[in-house]
């Protein structure tokens, strides 16, 4: 299986920052790869698909960049509503989809 | 609009079954593959499985952590995916969400996502 990794696993931040949180692929995936938004207790929600295209519906605040092996999340400017927990997830292998272990986006 | 509701979760002793249901509503059901995925206590999301859309032949894909054991099917009749759960261990206790999976020129994704099921498994 691909094998996705994220970083850093947790970070805080305030309100106006903005956020990068990277994915790693175990191997070549060109653009296959999705980013969610995942909040306790609520569904998680798709930000970004195809590695760049924002869902509609998802604030412009968010982006996604990448390709290959190497992805990025970037939140330009965290809204309280952003506190929340973000995955990256392949779909390279549609027979074998693989997420990566999350980022927590915590209140500083 | 777009919904989907899990429901049929539960406690459940080790080696029992459970089925669970996600119905959607607000979109033809049929023109769509459905995956299912879930999220144990303090863990992250892991892909269960996907059953493709009948015209792509209705087939499925499982996680080799549930292979064997689960088994993903679909009503279009009544805009229903399933999940068959046999054989359960204490480590399939998660929350199990159902999405939507959508293709397009190649890329897939899952929107939107349900609220989840809490399934339980222990003595």
């Amino acid at each position: 299986d691909i094998q996705m990794t994220q970083s850093p696993p947790s970070l805080s931040a305030s309100v106006g920052d903005r956020v990068t949180i990277t994915c790693r692929a175990s191997q070549r995936i060109n653009s296959y790869l999705n980013w969610y938004q995942h909040t306790p207790g609520m569904a998680p929600k798709l930000l970004i698909y195809a590695a760049s295209s924002l869902q509609s519906g998802v604030p412009s605040r968010f982006s996604g960049s990448g390709s290959g092996t190497h992805f990025t999340l970037t939140i330009s400017s965290l809204q309280p509503e952003d506190f929340a927990t973000y995955y990256c997830q392949q779909s390279f292998s549609t027979a074998a989809l693989t997420f990566g272990g999350g980022t927590k986006v915590e209140i500083k | 609009e777009v919904q989907l509701v899990e429901s049929g979760g539960g406690l459940v002793k080790p080696g029992r079954s459970l089925r669970l249901s996600c119905a959607a509503s607000g979109f033809t059901f049929g023109d769509y593959g459905m995956g299912w995925f879930r999220q144990a206590p303090g863990k992250g999301l892991e892909w269960v499985g996907f059953i493709k859309k009948k015209i792509h032949g209705g087939t499925t894909e499982y996680a080799a952590s549930v292979r064997g054991r689960f088994t993903i099917s679909r009503d279009d009749s009544k805009s229903i995916a399933y999940l068959q759960m046999n054989s359960l261990k204490t480590e399939d206790t998660a929350v199990y969400y159902c999405s939507r999976g959508i293709s397009m020129s190649g890329f897939s994704r899952f929107d939107p996502w349900g609220q989840g099921t809490l399934v339980t498994v222990s003595s």
